[in-house]
């Protein structure tokens, strides 16, 4: 069974800090690995995909995964309150037949 | 381009009815998923639909089905509505021209409201 476990939070971090995000998986077939953002009301919106071991960037977020450990976490640099917000972290074991996976996501806060 | 558009973006029915929610996909994208979201159960995978055809299915009851015609819209139709399935469904589309990673694109949601 193919469980994606997310501390669902709140978690405050003050503006222009670093906010690190955190998933843990189960299956260890999980190919793909992806980071949605999620506003209130809002549908999710991708923020980014990593399917290989290390770290990924884009821009002020950097995506790392560890297959061995099964994890893969999100880093979002230079905290701006616009990025408060519920972040999914969604898994796919391969072909995209069976779908997204996803965490229950982590509500976080970024303080001014 | 446009992004995926789902229709109606609200919904208000009553035990026992059924009801049918639309979905077209990004231009060029030939898979469509749907998913439902509620408070207590996050993000579930309904189905997934390719070239009119339903590859998977979450584990969600027969009441639960859905379609994909020839441009790659898809309807999704739940049948005998109960309480419990007052949720946010949504709608993503897929190029599925990576070989790897399908990255999947969300619609704005249809909210679903049972009485």
């Amino acid at each position: 069974q193919k469980e994606v476990e997310q501390n669902s939070g709140p978690l405050s971090v003050p503006e222009g800090a670093i906010a690190s995000l955190n998933c843990t998986y189960s299956d260890r077939g999980s190919q793909s690995f992806f980071w949605y953002r999620q506003y209130s009301g809002k549908s999710p919106e991708l923020i980014m995909f990593i399917y290989s071991n290390g770290d990924k960037e884009d821009g002020r977020f950097t995506a790392q995964l560890n297959k061995a450990s099964q994890y893969v976490s999100l880093l979002i640099r230079d905290s701006q309150p616009s990025d408060s917000a519920t972040y999914l972290c969604a898994l796919e074991v391969g072909g995209g037949a069976d779908g997204l996976t996803f965490g229950k996501g982590t509500h976080l806060i970024i303080q001014p | 381009k446009a992004g995926v558009t789902q229709t109606p973006r609200y919904l208000i029915k009553t035990r026992g009815q059924q009801v049918t929610l639309s979905c077209s996909p990004i231009s060029g994208h030939r898979s469509v998923s749907w998913y439902q979201q509620t408070p207590g159960q996050g993000l579930q995978f309904l189905f997934e639909y390719f070239s009119e055809t339903q590859r998977n299915k979450g584990n969600f009851p027969g009441r639960f089905s859905g379609r994909q015609f020839s441009n790659s819209r898809s309807e999704m139709n739940v049948s005998t509505l109960e309480l419990g399935d007052s949720a946010l469904y949504l709608c993503a589309s897929s190029p599925l021209t990576s070989g790897i990673t399908d990255t999947q694109y969300f619609g704005p949601g249809t909210r679903l409201t049972v009485l």
